[in-house]
């Protein structure tokens, strides 16, 4: 049973750069989502995939954040000119045509 | 005010007890509601979900929904100290709406600490 991975795990980058986190979500599973957690809080949604097409985007994702899923399968998560406040867990989930959403491990970005 | 609250606590509960985790959700048109479970530097795993008025157990698990008061909890019957965690409630919105797609909005959280 392959559940959602997500690569890599910890990421430690410098105010400035740029970093991409990469998604695979279940095989069958055709919504894919990207979360942002911080230290005390719960998940905050950033953007959703139906299939190849991002349908909707959070105004927390602002334009230093891009995503993408080609082919509707794999997705990325791109955050150019990190910032410390960018610091935080990166979290994919993905769902079938019920809307359960299983995540994945996450990413933990470090910002210096 | 918040679109899901939870108890902040730190809740503790002694081996064995019964543990009671609440939440309320702001937007009336909600329709599907989840427990995740979410251990010290992991992410969130799904214990239950639920979608009607009442109740629905799993194992040693109840969640319970009452839409009309807008409030779902959470009951761990016969508490183990492997249950601490912190427990996230999560309601996702009207699939519907244009505006909020199939996003879960979650509380921030209740730590549970069950001691031996």
């Amino acid at each position: 049973d392959t559940g959602v991975s997500q690569d890599p795990r910890h990421k430690i980058t410098k105010r400035g750069q740029n970093v991409t986190f990469r998604c695979d979500p279940i095989s069958e599973h055709n919504r894919l989502y990207w979360y942002r957690q911080t230290l005390g809080q719960g998940p905050e949604f950033l953007t959703y995939f139906q299939n190849e097409a991002q349908l909707e985007k959070s105004r927390l994702l602002s334009d230093r954040f891009s995503a993408e899923r080609p082919k509707g399968s794999f997705s990325t998560l791109e955050i150019q000119r990190t910032e410390q406040g960018d610091s935080a867990m990166y979290l994919c989930a993905s769902s079938a045509s019920t809307d359960t959403q299983y995540f994945g491990p996450g990413t933990r970005l470090t910002v210096l | 005010q918040k679109e899901v609250e939870q108890n902040s606590g730190p809740l503790s509960v002694p081996e064995g007890a019964i543990a009671s985790l609440n939440c309320t959700y702001s937007d009336r048109v909600s329709q599907s509601f989840f427990w995740y479970r979410q251990y010290s530097g992991k992410s969130p795993e799904l214990i239950m979900s639920i979608y009607s008025n009442g109740d629905k157990e799993d194992g040693r698990f109840t969640a319970q929904l009452n839409k009309a008061s807008q409030y779902v909890s959470l009951l761990i019957r016969d508490s183990q100290p492997s249950d601490s965690a912190t427990y996230l409630c999560a309601v996702n919105t009207n699939l519907m709406r244009e505006t909020s797609g199939s996003r879960l909005t979650f509380g921030e959280g209740t730590q549970l600490t069950v001691n031996p």
